[in-house]
């Protein structure tokens, strides 16, 4: 039940198109939804993230759109760049129990925009 | 702007032997976690730390890890004695009172 699922496990996109993950859960306890982007060698880094009394949040290219009914949410990169290029983790946690957010990852999608 | 850091970036040790990781984390952050990453999965959930005591541990995190806050600034990873599995990337990260988790650059720990 603490699992995220996530796909596809790798994307390649034209450069100028549209990325789009997949992520599903099951904890109805879960409150947060981060994406974070992962370069090669480096720590995850938060890209956009979402409470789930919205279904969508845009940020510039990226957008998250969240179904609360379905435990589903993905992520949308808009006119997709090879700068974008990196490993892209949902997450989700429950930020109502203090102190205790861990964050529950899905398995991570490898994204590659080619020119 | 703040960032966690951690050192070392790298660590190569013999199976059996102690390490400690290190991370100093956001400055006025509360909540510390460790996490790890073996090589090209997902992001594991270790230990996470607030008010000088662990708040949750996962299943992994067994009798071999402990974790300390020493100061007001460091916070450590010990790992007693280190075994092959133990091979991963290990972040740290840290939450102040919004909900983003901050993660700083890993150490990369290969046992032998």
């Amino acid at each position: 039940q603490q699992q995220v699922k996530q796909s596809p496990q790798s994307l390649i996109v034209q450069k100028g198109g549209i990325s789009i993950i997949n992520c599903a859960y099951e904890n109805t306890a879960f409150d947060y939804f981060p994406w974070y982007q992962q370069f090669p060698g480096k720590g995850p880094a938060l890209l956009i993230a979402i409470r789930p009394d919205v279904s969508e949040k845009k940020e510039g290219r990226f957008t998250i759109s969240f179904n609360k009914s379905a435990k589903q949410f993905s992520l949308h990169i808009m006119d997709s760049q090879p700068g974008d290029s990196a490993t892209y983790f949902c997450a989700a946690n429950d930020i109502s129990n203090f102190g205790n957010e861990k964050l529950t990852f899905g398995t991570g999608t490898r994204l590659t925009i080619i020119p | 702007e703040p960032e966690v850091t951690q050192t070392p970036s790298h660590q190569v040790t013999q199976m059996g032997q102690e390490v400690i990781l290190r991370c100093v984390p956001i400055s006025n952050h509360l909540y510390f976690y460790w996490y790890r990453q073996i090589l090209g999965q997902k992001v594991e959930f270790l230990v996470s730390f607030y008010n000088n005591e662990i708040s949750e541990k996962s299943e992994i995190f067994d009798d071999q890890f402990s974790v300390e806050r020493p100061d007001g600034s460091n916070f450590t990873l010990k790992i007693r004695s280190t075994k092959l599995e133990d091979s991963a990337m290990y972040f740290c990260a840290s939450t102040g009172v919004q909900e983003t988790q901050y993660f700083g650059p890993g150490t990369r720990l290969l046992v032998l």
